[in-house]
């Protein structure tokens, strides 16, 4: 059965660095999202993206963080000056359709630890 | 905004005994919600969606979900826990196009 891949799974940075997630959607799916979940927290939307620009974002991702399609099989989230908060494990989705009716299907997570 | 609302932190059933995981929504307009499970070190890995049509819908693993709409709820259900049951539990509710909205998981434990 495809699956979403994430790598690295745990990540350790300093405050200030640039880190970047990776992800490898399922291979014909077109729809893809980052999700990040907070220790203790509820898992929150912060992206979604098609047709290499993004279709909606949520508050929580500001002018720090950034996503990319680099190739045909990845998709990357990037986090120009991590900060202490924003330490939590990342989740990428992707989806076949858009809409409400589409499940979307997640990848194992990465842990990003920003010390 | 839609949201979802789990309110148990950790649900405790005996093998073999019925699981309810409890879940209950606010929404504007019709409701898409689902369950997703997750295992350690695994990610949130899809079980069932509730779109239209019968209230009772069945998923993955031998679980099934109630939508109520007078009780605005979406209750998870197995009628007989396995140990491999063990894990987090997160509903939720489609936010918008594209998101999701998230309750908090439920642990469940299924003891031996």
């Amino acid at each position: 059965e495809p699956e979403v891949t994430q790598t690295p799974s745990h990540q350790v940075t300093q405050m200030g660095q640039e880190v970047i997630l990776r992800c490898v959607p399922i291979s014909n799916h077109l729809y893809f999202y980052w999700y990040r979940q907070i220790l203790g927290q509820k898992v929150e939307f912060l992206v979604s993206f098609y047709n290499n620009e993004i279709s909606e974002k949520s508050e929580i991702f500001d002018d720090q963080f950034s996503v990319e399609r680099p190739d045909g099989s990845n998709f990357t989230l990037k986090i120009r000056s991590t900060k202490l908060e924003d330490s939590a494990m990342y989740f990428c989705a992707s989806s076949s359709r858009r809409g409400s009716s589409y499940e979307q299907y997640f990848g194992p997570g990465t842990r990003l630890t920003v010390t | 905004a839609q949201s979802v609302a789990q309110p148990e932190d950790q649900v405790n059933v005996a093998e073999g005994n019925p699981l309810t995981v409890k879940c209950t929504y606010s929404v504007s307009g019709n409701p898409y919600l689902f369950w997703y499970v997750q295992y350690p070190n695994r990610g949130l890995q899809f079980l069932l969606k509730y779109i239209t049509g019968d209230n009772l819908v069945k998923g993955s693993y031998g679980f099934e979900a109630e939508f109520n709409k007078s009780q605005t709820s979406f209750h998870l259900k197995k009628p007989s826990a396995l140990v491999s049951d063990s894990a987090l539990y997160f509903c939720a509710v489609r936010d918008g196009n594209n998101r999701l909205a998230f309750g908090k998981g439920n642990q469940v434990v299924v003891i031996p």
